[in-house]
């Protein structure tokens, strides 16, 4: 099975940026890598997507090497309300199952 | 507003009871999927239909059952409530069978049995 592996937690200070690196050995060669944020209560929500090299829309970058063996996530001069629970997805197995790890925590301190 | 709606937004039940959660999908949507934050926890991965069809099942108890129905409104059901099936459950959906799709999340059903 495809599986994400990335640190429990980060800290950061406002202002700067942040980068969460995801592990994830088994990925197929057909899936993608997809980042989504999470605020206490609220659904998770779409931030990015790609499947090699960088991509970069208005909230983050995402760098994927050739291998696509691991992914970063890239947010740029971070603020207080960036504090979340970043996910970093792909594919699980067989049974294509869009499944979460565990996360990474995220706090923008001032 | 992710164009997910779930209703109730909360719910407040007894042990024993039975309890049903809707879905509305975003407007085109075909792909639902349902899932469980415990309180401090990860999203638990529950059941994903697409156009009404059963596509994959993660850790859903058998006291848990969902369905999609033909306008694609998706419903999960509890039964048998525990204390520890007090959670945040939420459903998302997307347009296409591929995970390799954007989801998008509405926002939860918050359930406390009691």
């Amino acid at each position: 099975l495809a599986k994400t592996t990335q640190p429990i937690s980060m800290d950061s200070y406002e202002g700067q940026e942040v980068n969460i690196t995801c592990s994830h050995n088994n990925i197929a060669t057909n899936d993608y890598i997809t980042w989504y944020q999470q605020f206490p209560s609220q659904g998770p929500r779409f931030i990015i997507q790609g499947y090699k090299t960088k991509v970069t829309n208005e909230v983050a970058s995402l760098f994927i090497p050739a291998d696509r063996k691991s992914s970063t996530l890239s947010l740029p001069r971070v603020s207080l309300s960036d504090t979340a629970v970043y996910y970093c997805l792909s594919p699980s197995g067989s049974a294509r199952q869009l499944t979460f790890g565990s996360g990474t925590q995220l706090t923008v301190l001032p | 507003d992710s164009g997910v709606t779930q209703t109730p937004k909360h719910l407040i039940t007894a042990t024993g009871q039975r309890v049903t959660l809707r879905c509305s999908p975003r407007s085109g949507d075909l792909s639902v999927y349902w899932y469980q934050q415990s309180l401090d926890q990860g999203l638990q991965f529950l059941i994903q239909y697409y156009n009404g069809e059963e596509r994959a099942k993660g850790n859903i108890l058998e006291r848990f059952s969902a369905q999609q129905f033909p306008d694609l409104h998706s419903e999960l059901n509890l039964s048998s409530l525990e204390l520890g099936d007090s959670a945040l459950y939420f459903c998302a959906s997307s347009a296409f069978r591929t995970e390799n799709t954007e989801a998008f999340f509405g926002q939860g059903t918050r359930l406390t049995v009691v």
